[in-house]
């Protein structure tokens, strides 16, 4: 166990639709990260937050957003699905970025289906 | 733009041998990760290279960093069953855009 908790772990839903998935990262890490893994593009890094803020964007579309709360949990929301947006959804987390060093942790995932 | 390549992508190996998977990245970074994934799984940490040279060793994988040459090598000694599973390298980038960038993994089998 990683420490880093995602939910849902499974999601189903229609094209067009819009979700929501949400990440709690391991305590007293900062910074969280959002991965997408599909088999024809592999793991692409989408977004990470630093202590709320954003701090690197990736391959992120724009029908997707995300946020980092006071809490530091985080929220990625995924809206007009389309079937190219299955995926498994990963969130990472580490205490600061990848400077250092610093081991980033991922959480289980979200499987997210589309039809 | 940091592009990080894996070979090979698929290996079948037997139980009892040796193989080394390789990772080769193209711009300047010193910090290189190995990561495990089991099918549907999250990926495991295994190691962090930090600096030119580093080699961690874990159990029967062992890994190593050559910044100069941009090339990372994971090797399994007297592979065994639960070793199974694909292999991710990812390299963090200094550009700022890109925190981890990764290979497209090797899936490794080993069979009896």
């Amino acid at each position: 166990d990683s420490g880093v908790t995602q939910t849902p772990k499974h999601l189903i839903t229609a094209t067009g639709q819009r979700v929501t998935l949400r990440c709690s990262p391991r305590s007293g890490d900062l910074s969280v990260y959002w991965y997408q893994q599909s088999l024809d593009q592999g793991l692409q890094f989408l977004i990470q937050y630093y202590n709320g803020e954003e701090r690197a964007k990736g391959n992120i579309l724009e029908r997707f957003s995300a946020q980092q709360f006071p809490d530091l949990h985080s929220e990625l929301n995924l809206s007009s699905l389309e079937l190219g947006d299955s995926a498994l959804y990963f969130c990472a987390s580490s205490p600061r970025g990848a400077e250092g060093g610093n081991t980033i942790y991922f959480g289980e995932g979200s499987w997210l289906t589309v039809v | 733009e940091l592009k990080v390549e894996q070979n090979p992508l698929f290996l079948s190996m037997q139980e009892g041998k040796n193989y080394t998977i390789y990772c080769n990245y193209s711009t300047t970074s010193d910090r290189l990760y190995w990561y495990r994934q089991d099918p549907g799984k999250s990926l495991e940490s295994l190691f962090v290279l930090l600096s030119n040279g580093a080699v961690k060793q874990e159990g029967r994988l062992m890994a190593s960093l050559d910044t100069k040459a941009r090339l990372s090598t994971l090797h399994i000694t007297a592979a065994v069953h639960d070793l199974s599973a694909t292999y991710f390298c990812a390299v963090a980038s200094y550009s700022g855009n890109t925190p981890l960038v990764f290979g497209k993994g090797t899936r490794l089998s080993v069979i009896a």
